[in-house]
This record gives C-alpha cells, structure tokens and sequence, in this order.
C-alpha cells in the first residue's frame, strides 16, 4: 500500500536558520506529492504541491521537488520566521485510486525561536 | 463565514452520550471527508463524501456514523464512544473527489471521551 515517511520532530531553528523536513514515500504509478502546514489552532492548509517527477512546488519561500528516482520530496526554506512555526505534513494521493485520498506522514513540529 | 467551519471547536463527552460534530463549507465544493487526528498516529482518512454519497468508508467503527444532507454540510454522530476515540476530528472539502483538487480543512473539534 501507499505510505509516506517523514522525520520525527521537533526541530528547533534559530530565526533566518535553513530549514530541511525530509519526506520519502512509497507508492504505486505515480503519484502526486503534497506539503501541508498546521498552524496551531488551525486546520491544515495546501502549503505546496507537486504532480509529476522533476517537479518543483514552490510557496511562501518554501521548495520541494519531487524526486521520483528517490521517491522522495524533501522541504525545504532557507530562511525561517518565528512565524513559521508548526507542524508540516507529507502527503501523497495516488492517481490510481479511486477517490481524493491522501496519505499522510505523522507530521514533523517545527518550533522557529528568535 | 468563509472557508471551511466546524462546531464544536471543543467537545468533552462521556462514553454513553451521544453528540455530533458538524461541518460547513462555503466554497461551494462537492466532495466533504473526515479525517481523525490522534497525537501518536498519522493523519487518517475515515469516510468521503462526494456529491451527498458516501464514496469511502475506512474502516470506521459503527460508532462513528457520517451524515451528508447536502454538499455543503457534513455531520459526524457520535454514540458509545471509547476513550481512544479521543482526537482531533477535521473536515476538508474539494471541488470534487478527483485527486489533482485541493483539499481545504476546517480547524477541527477536538474531542474528549471521558
């Protein structure tokens, strides 16, 4: 079946520090790959996405390609904000499955300190 | 309102009650799912929705018990809960189930069985 892998957290940056989550999954065919972010208090929000390999997703100053040889999809900023601070999912949704459905990684807690 | 809203945003129940959890959005979307997050799993997806039919049911326990009464509204009955069923339940909707349209969440109820 369809799984994501994501590093385990916290992780703790300085502001202006660079920030990598790394996200690795494994999937069938070829699926499309996703960041979301979880502010605290909130819901999830699309931060990035990416359909195809070679692929890069791009927003807010965050980046993720989409590596296919590597099934992997890496985020990553270079420059991070106490406002940055929270919790980013991986996710995947198979283009062979019926239905919108996303499989998610457990989430990596990032905490931007001043 | 705008976006995805859910009520209640914090939900205390004993394990012999019964409640609902209810879901809105106003975006004018097709698809409407539940999701349950608990602190030491990964996101997972529990029932879908799609044009008011029920397109995905996860292997939810029958205490759960999903309503769609129309596309923009979306219930979750709860009755004879377990403690581990205490969680964070978030709704999301899209356009329609198709996996290249976004997901938008609402900010979830945080639900206690006691």
């Amino acid at each position: 079946g369809n799984s994501v892998t994501q590093m385990e957290g916290p992780v703790t940056l300085s502001e202006e520090a660079f920030l990598t989550i790394n996200c690795t999954y494994t999937a069938t065919g070829y699926p499309s790959l996703f960041w979301y972010v979880q502010y605290p208090g909130e819901g999830l929000q699309l931060l990035l996405k990416a359909t195809k390999a070679d692929d890069k997703g791009s927003n807010k100053g965050f980046e993720a390609t989409y590596r296919k040889e590597t099934t992997s999809f890496h985020l990553e900023k270079g420059s991070v904000q106490v406002s940055d601070s929270a919790v980013y999912f991986c996710a995947l949704a198979h283009s062979e499955a019926a239905g919108n459905k996303l499989t998610f990684g457990g989430g990596t807690r990032v905490l931007v300190k001043p | 309102e705008t976006g995805v809203t859910q009520t209640p945003r914090h939900l205390v129940m004993g394990m012999t009650n019964k409640k609902s959890l209810k879901c809105e959005q106003h975006l004018g979307h097709n698809a409407m799912y539940w999701y349950k997050q608990s602190a030491k799993k990964p996101l997972e997806l529990m029932f879908v929705y799609n044009f008011k039919e029920q397109t995905e049911n996860n292997s939810v326990p029958s205490r759960f018990s999903p309503e769609c009464p129309n596309s923009s509204h979306l219930f979750l009955h709860l009755h004879t809960l377990q403690p581990e069923d205490s969680a964070l339940y978030l709704c999301a909707s899209s356009q329609d189930i198709r996996e290249f349209y976004e997901q938008y969440f609402g900010p979830g109820t945080r639900l206690t069985v006691t």
